[in-house]
């Protein structure tokens, strides 16, 4: 298995309040990714990392925020959670071979529920 | 735009049967990669198989086989004898092939497969 963890893996916080998930890996992989997971949508990205520091958007961006400071952890933030953002969210991470996209592996995901 | 669709939303087979999971990709990169998870019950994702596309050879591991077709644009799942343990959501999913672009998986809705006894 790919070492990759999540915390915390469930949460229960109030509309308005500030949520911070963390996604942690030891397999020193260049690419880490935030998906959130809704039913009838599958599982879209939020943002994804190519490097320390190197962040982008993906398609469900707003009203998140991340960072990475290491090359081992990759933080999703919500600046001030509303009821829509109650998902399952998992970070990814996928390795490189001369530019050509890997597989990515999956983090346990972590349960989040905004009341 | 890039974009997957798995059709099925739920299928249900009895043990022992065999069942083929749809997927159906847009893209307009002449360079990706298709992939398939599986998320049981327990909810974790479990990468299954990984196909670039240049290569339409057909695979095969154990019970599990995959059905790459450029000329219909399907990358079609099946599942000989099932079992059980086989139940679960099935993801199909399309990325681009340069990482320079991120390397984001599109994901389809995904496919409930339900095994009974």
């Amino acid at each position: 298995d790919a070492g990759i963890t999540q915390s915390p893996r469930h949460k229960v916080t109030e509309t308005g309040t500030p949520v911070t998930l963390r996604c942690h890996q030891t397999e020193n992989h260049r690419y880490m990714y935030w998906y959130r997971q809704d039913p009838g949508h599958g599982l879209r990205l939020i943002h994804y990392s190519y490097g320390v520091k190197d962040t982008d958007k993906g398609e469900v961006s707003d009203g998140y925020s991340v960072s990475r400071s290491k090359t081992e952890d990759f933080l999703l933030t919500l600046e001030s959670a509303t009821s829509s953002q109650t998902s399952v969210y998992f970070c990814a991470i996928s390795g490189t071979s001369g530019g050509s996209s890997y597989e990515q592996y999956f983090g346990p995901g972590t349960r989040l529920t905004v009341t | 735009a890039q974009k997957v669709t798995q059709a099925q939303t739920e299928i249900s087979v009895v043990e022992k049967e065999d069942v083929t999971l749809d997927c159906v990709y847009e893209t307009r990169d002449t360079t990706y990669y298709l992939f398939w998870y599986k998320q049981p019950p327990s909810g974790e994702l479990v990468f299954l198989i990984r196909r670039n596309s240049f290569d339409e050879q057909n695979e095969i591991s154990g019970r599990y086989s995959w059905n790459f077709q450029k000329s219909t644009s399907s990358f079609n799942f099946t599942i000989t004898a099932s079992q059980v343990v086989d139940s679960a959501v099935y993801f199909c999913a399309l990325s681009e092939a340069n990482l320079n672009q991120g390397g984001k998986l599109i994901f389809g809705q995904g496919t409930e497969l339900s095994v009974k006894p």
